[in-house]
């Protein structure tokens, strides 16, 4: 199946710090992206969808300048989490759709961010 | 939106046992609902996924149901061994463009005991 990375991995920030999450479609392009994010023991919740060339679509509750999506090629789309504090401390994972219409979503390692 | 919700939360059966997780989905509009396997800290894992047009797929020891009418599906893992011991998500989505997007259960903590 396709491959999707995310960089970093793990990261520890202070709390009023931005941090940048990357999430690269490594051997497919990828026109669409997701961004979840996952609290201790919860599922995975849709925060917003990324859009090459145009904004992205953000779900009900989340907010947009607080949680900035670019995507800028058809490999790479970007999470950055502004002045992040303690309740921002979660699981995020990006995830891209198969071409052709066939569904199945691939999805990145994710990245565990700590705020202090 | 949609809504998927999943059960049982937690389910714990003796190695060898079947375990059955059933979820419901309320948008008589999603065609596509996959089956994840999550262990702690890692990426969801697809494990199976069945499309509207279809009742029922099985691979090996893992199959899944699929009722449209009565809008639910379930997942069935026989003969089950310690290593399916794992957080099972079910998620429903309706297919092309943005609406790829994907809702997931609540999922359910599985636990096979040697």
């Amino acid at each position: 199946g396709a491959v999707v990375s995310q960089h970093p991995s793990r990261v520890i920030c202070k709390s009023g710090t931005s941090v940048k999450i990357e999430c690269r479609s490594l051997d497919f392009q990828a026109t669409t992206m997701f961004w979840y994010r996952q609290f201790p023991k919860q599922s995975l919740m849709l925060m917003a969808t990324s859009n090459e060339g145009s904004k992205a679509t953000y779900e009900q509750g989340v907010e947009k300048d607080k949680f900035l999506i670019n995507h800028a090629s058809l490999t790479l789309s970007t999470l950055t989490v502004t002045s992040a504090h303690p309740e921002d401390s979660s699981f995020y994972i990006c995830s891209a759709p198969s071409s052709g219409g066939a569904n199945e979503q691939f999805f990145g390692p994710g990245t565990r961010l700590t705020v202090l | 939106g949609e809504n998927v919700e999943q059960h049982p939360s937690t389910l714990s059966v003796q190695e060898g046992d079947s375990a059955v997780i059933k979820c419901t989905y309320s948008d008589s509009a999603s065609n596509y609902f996959p089956w994840y396997k999550q262990e702690l800290g890692k990426r969801p894992q697809l494990i199976i996924d069945i499309r509207s047009n279809v009742g029922e797929k099985k691979d090996q020891r893992i199959a899944v149901t699929l009722n449209k009418t009565a809008k639910h599906f379930s997942l069935h893992i026989t003969e089950t061994q310690p290593e399916d011991s794992a957080v099972y998500f079910c998620a429903a989505s309706v297919g092309g463009g943005s609406n790829y997007k994907l809702t997931f259960g609540k999922g359910t903590l599985l636990t096979v005991n040697p």
